[in-house]
């Protein structure tokens, strides 16, 4: 199992505020860095596949970045609003000693109150 | 519409009673994999199969059995269920890319909760 820690565990912030969240992995072997937003009683769903050093996506309010060199990926949510509640997972894909893995980290879940 | 559809979505059973969950995709997906979510422990990998025929172990193997004998199914066997099997189950498939290394995003079934007395 390769190690993909998430930080902070939990976040809570008010409506409006920003806010960020981090993902670390090993930098060798780099193939790509997944981010997942998974709500409540639902099922995860891809916010961002990254594959490049220097890489930033984004999605309405919602950015990453990518550092592969140093081994971690920023989630940024500006303006959070109450529907951003969720757990925000980052997944990285390797080969291990059982074959092919997608290790996922235990997630930061967030709470954003009115 | 494109989805991953598990089955069934809740289920309540006794330890050592047989049980499959099937997972059926309609993209066309090459990588299918089960994942179990437990508290505390984040989304760990079961098995996982990079095509027809060919599927492996992930992370917490034990206990469970998967076929992969069409491109669309992936089904997930316990053959004699303990109650440390009791979680919720998630299916997921993607396309596989750069050599088998899935750069391409997971498309995630709703989830099967298996409480297991």
């Amino acid at each position: 199992i390769l190690n993909v820690e998430q930080s902070p565990q939990s976040l809570h912030v008010q409506e409006g505020d920003s806010t960020n969240f981090t993902c670390s992995f090993p930098s060798s072997n780099f193939y790509a860095l997944h981010w997942y937003r998974w709500e409540t009683a639902k099922s995860p769903e891809a916010l961002f596949v990254m594959t490049l050093n220097g890489d930033e996506k984004k999605k309405g309010r919602i950015s990453a970045t990518l550092n592969t060199k140093e081994g971690y990926s920023y989630l940024y949510i500006k303006g959070s609003q109450p529907e951003d509640s969720a757990t925000y997972l980052c997944a990285f894909p390797a080969i291990s000693n059982s074959g092919y893995a997608l290790n996922f980290g235990k997630g930061t879940s967030l709470l954003v109150t009115p | 519409e494109a989805q991953v559809t598990q089955n069934p979505r809740y289920l309540i059973t006794v330890t050592g009673k047989k049980l499959t969950v099937t997972c059926s995709q309609n993209m066309n997906h090459e990588y299918m994999s089960w994942y179990r979510q437990d508290p505390g422990l984040g989304l760990r990998q079961i098995y996982y199969s990079m095509n027809v025929e060919v599927t492996d172990k992930g992370d917490v193997p034990e206990g469970y059995k998967v076929s992969r004998k069409e491109k669309r199914n992936f089904p997930l066997i316990l053959e004699s269920p303990s109650p440390n099997q009791t979680s919720l189950y998630f299916c997921a498939s993607s396309l596989s890319l750069a050599g088998g290394l899935n750069t391409g995003e997971l498309f995630f079934g709703e989830g099967s909760r298996l409480t297991v007395l």
